[in-house]
């Protein structure tokens, strides 16, 4: 039974450049969480999605965007890219009834450069 | 920004002794649970503790919950090198409908020396 996958695991970018962050669930999970953590912090939530919708929002620009698919797998896309956007970007699942119980990837590093 | 402010922000300590870290938090919540991170790694869920509950227990684990203090502790009780790891305190506010909407302490680092 696979957990959180995402993809790649790894990245680098330029300012002014747009990435896309990809995450499959946990099999059997619905809902999709994004998190930012930033070196030597907490991760903060991005956003969550539930039924290809975004449900649940922090306190982040319209810069960070996301998607649900029908099978439940989700993206992230960060436009117009700054160095402050450097980070660990980790994706959680779970299911609807229990959102708080989030199974985590192992995350994407993402470089600003 | 972050609900929760762990302390201490480090802890190193010997194989066999017991590792205690602390989490307050400022808004009341439903729920707060416990994180492991290695390097920079994804989070594993170690433990949750409800509202109503004050203390629980999951195997080397035991965390306790004081909400007229707003605060947390967690446990590890006779650590071994395999426990080095960030920890993360996770509340889920009261007033934001269960919606998994978890905020994050800065964490602990604990370094358990062989």
């Amino acid at each position: 039974d696979a957990g959180v996958t995402q993809s790649p695991t790894h990245l680098i970018k330029t300012r002014g450049q747009q990435v896309t962050l990809r995450c499959s669930p946990k099999s059997g999970h619905d809902t999709v969480s994004w998190y930012q953590q930033a070196l030597g912090q907490g991760p903060q939530f991005i956003f969550q999605y539930y039924e290809e919708e975004e449900r649940q929002r922090g306190n982040f620009p319209d810069r960070f965007s996301g998607h649900q698919f029908p099978n439940y797998s989700s993206e992230l896309n960060v436009n117009a890219l700054l160095l402050g956007d450097s980070a660990l970007y980790l994706c959680a699942s779970s299911l609807v009834l229990a959102k708080n119980i989030q199974y985590f990837g192992a995350g994407t590093r993402l470089s600003v450069l | 920004s972050q609900q929760g402010e762990e302390d201490p922000q480090a802890l190193s300590i010997q194989e066999g002794e017991n590792a205690t870290m602390n989490c307050s938090y400022k808004t009341s919540i439903n729920n707060l649970q416990w994180y492991r991170q290695n390097s920079g790694r994804g989070l594993v869920h170690l433990i949750l503790i409800r509202s109503n509950e004050r203390e629980k227990h999951s195997g080397r684990l035991r965390v306790t919950l004081d909400t007229s203090k707003k605060s947390s502790s967690l446990l590890i009780t006779a650590s071994r090198a395999a426990d080095t790891a960030s920890y993360f305190c996770a509340t889920d506010p009261i007033g934001s409908g269960n919606t998994g909407k978890l905020i994050f302490g800065q964490g602990t680092t604990l370094q358990v020396k062989p």
